[in-house]
């Protein structure tokens, strides 16, 4: 049981390229949510999906997509990356809220430098 | 607006002591209530939780944590503290029913010096 796992663990970007992350989660859990992570700001939602399909903003959306094809995986894509967009990317699932208690479950993290 | 707000940034203390961090909500009624700890280079691993019953509640690590309604607080608390725990705590508040997105707070620095 892996949990959830992130790739890539780093990545360069110069202003403009793109690339996705991707996450995936072997707990068959409902619910995938993407945040990033900066110095003296905590954790900020960036988008979630409740379920295979479906997919919703959260509280830093602009400059990112996101899809969930599969229950398994919750990709997040970055299409022209931007300095501003340096950070660290933490991808999390959990269960329904009908179904546990919610808690989340992180994976390692992806370390992204734009320049 | 929901908030959960962690007062300290850094919370210093030496090896062998005990720890208090504080985290308070608001929120109109009894939300989930966790509190996460977050190593160096690390991501997030759950230490506890609460959403009902007994108002103190044990965790993983000896943490254990106390919900208190009449201060909309739920602050973590360990009586001896060990190097290893050294890390970035942060609190974080679900409402109930069938809310699923979390609220977290901006998370206090633990230091621990020998």
């Amino acid at each position: 049981n892996a949990g959830v796992t992130q790739t890539p663990k780093f990545r360069v970007l110069k202003t403009g390229q793109s690339m996705t992350l991707l996450c995936a989660q072997d707990m068959n859990h409902e619910y995938m949510y993407w945040y990033r992570q900066d110095p003296g700001m905590g954790l900020r939602l960036i988008h979630y999906s409740v379920g295979e399909g479906t997919t919703a903003k959260g509280e830093v959306p602009d400059g990112y997509n996101v899809s969930r094809l599969k229950k398994q995986n919750f990709l997040l894509g970055l299409e022209s990356a931007a300095p501003s967009q340096t950070s660290v990317y933490f991808c999390a699932s959990s269960t329904a809220p009908d179904r546990g208690t919610g808690e989340q479950y992180f994976g390692p993290g992806t370390r992204l430098t734009v320049t | 607006a929901q908030s959960v707000t962690q007062p300290d940034i850094h919370i210093t203390v030496s090896e062998g002591a005990s720890l208090e961090l504080r985290c308070n909500y608001s929120y109109g009624a009894t939300p989930y209530l966790f509190w996460y700890v977050q190593s160096p280079g690390q991501g997030l691993q759950l230490l506890l939780k609460y959403f009902s019953g007994d108002t103190l509640v044990q965790g993983i690590k000896g943490f254990e944590a106390e919900f208190k309604r009449s201060q909309s607080s739920f602050n973590l608390r360990k009586p001896s503290v060990h190097w290893s725990d050294a890390a970035e705590y942060f609190c974080a508040v679900r409402l109930g029913g069938g809310s699923y997105i979390p609220t977290f707070g901006r998370g206090t620095s633990l230091i621990v010096h020998p």
